[in-house]
């Protein structure tokens, strides 16, 4: 049974940092791309990052790009997302995602956790 | 970036009713999309991949099609359970994006 439970989530100022992480279980983590995907309170889901499954390959949002990073340990089924320079709208709940296609990913996400709340807040 | 336009943003139906959610992308992508359901509070659930093929496990009155840009969701016969909202995803470019969604309610 595929399982992937998100962490590291919880209230911040502006400007501060968090890491989320995401522990997968089910499968054979190394030859998944992951993803992060974030739904802002009742709004609709954005895509936020890729990593491919030897981590060689990254992609970002514009939303997020260069201040965020998303990376992730093989021995430890855990994908990360680091995230500086915090701002009120990037408040949301924070998804990570199972790319459905083994080693070459860029398929549709058939895995989902059940998503960690970011509030960004003064 | 890929724009994916869904519409409606919010469909009032009963149960029975045949329901068509509909999603254009702004440029080709062949048959790069997928369709999601979420209920409140929880994930996101894959329904649909390349634009018709029903994951395991789906009841048999979701569907999908496509013509070029343009793609449908279609709900054959709503039942209860289906009260949700629904996300287009394409999956075309290195950059996905989603649909705007459309909320089916009472």
């Amino acid at each position: 049974q595929v399982l992937l439970a998100e962490s590291g989530g919880g209230e911040v100022q502006p400007g501060k940092s968090l890491r989320l992480s995401c522990a997968a279980s089910g499968f054979t983590f190394s030859t998944y791309s992951l993803h992060w995907v974030r739904q802002a309170p009742g709004k609709g889901l954005e895509w936020v990052a890729l990593i491919s499954h030897d981590g060689t390959t990254k992609y970002y949002a514009d939303s997020v790009k260069g201040r965020s990073t998303i990376s992730r340990d093989n021995s430890k089924n855990t994908v990360y997302l680091q995230m500086n320079s915090l701002r009120v709208e990037d408040t949301a709940a924070y998804y990570c995602a199972r790319d459905e296609r083994e080693y070459v990913g860029g398929s549709h996400f058939d895995h989902w956790g059940q998503g960690t709340l970011v509030t960004v807040s003064s | 970036d890929i724009q994916m336009t869904q519409s409606p943003s919010t469909l009032s139906a009963s149960v029975g009713d045949r329901v068509t959610i509909t999603c254009r992308a702004s440029q080709s992508i062949s048959f790069w999309l997928a369709w999601y359901q979420q209920k409140p509070g929880k994930a996101p659930k894959l329904l649909i991949y390349t634009a018709s093929t029903l994951e395991t496990g789906v009841p048999s009155r979701f569907s999908g099609s496509a013509s070029g840009t343009d793609f449908t969701l279609t709900i054959s016969s709503l039942q209860p359970d289906d009260f949700a909202t629904y996300y287009c995803q394409q999956y075309s470019s290195d950059f996905p994006t989603f649909g705007g969604g459309t909320k089916v309610e009472i």
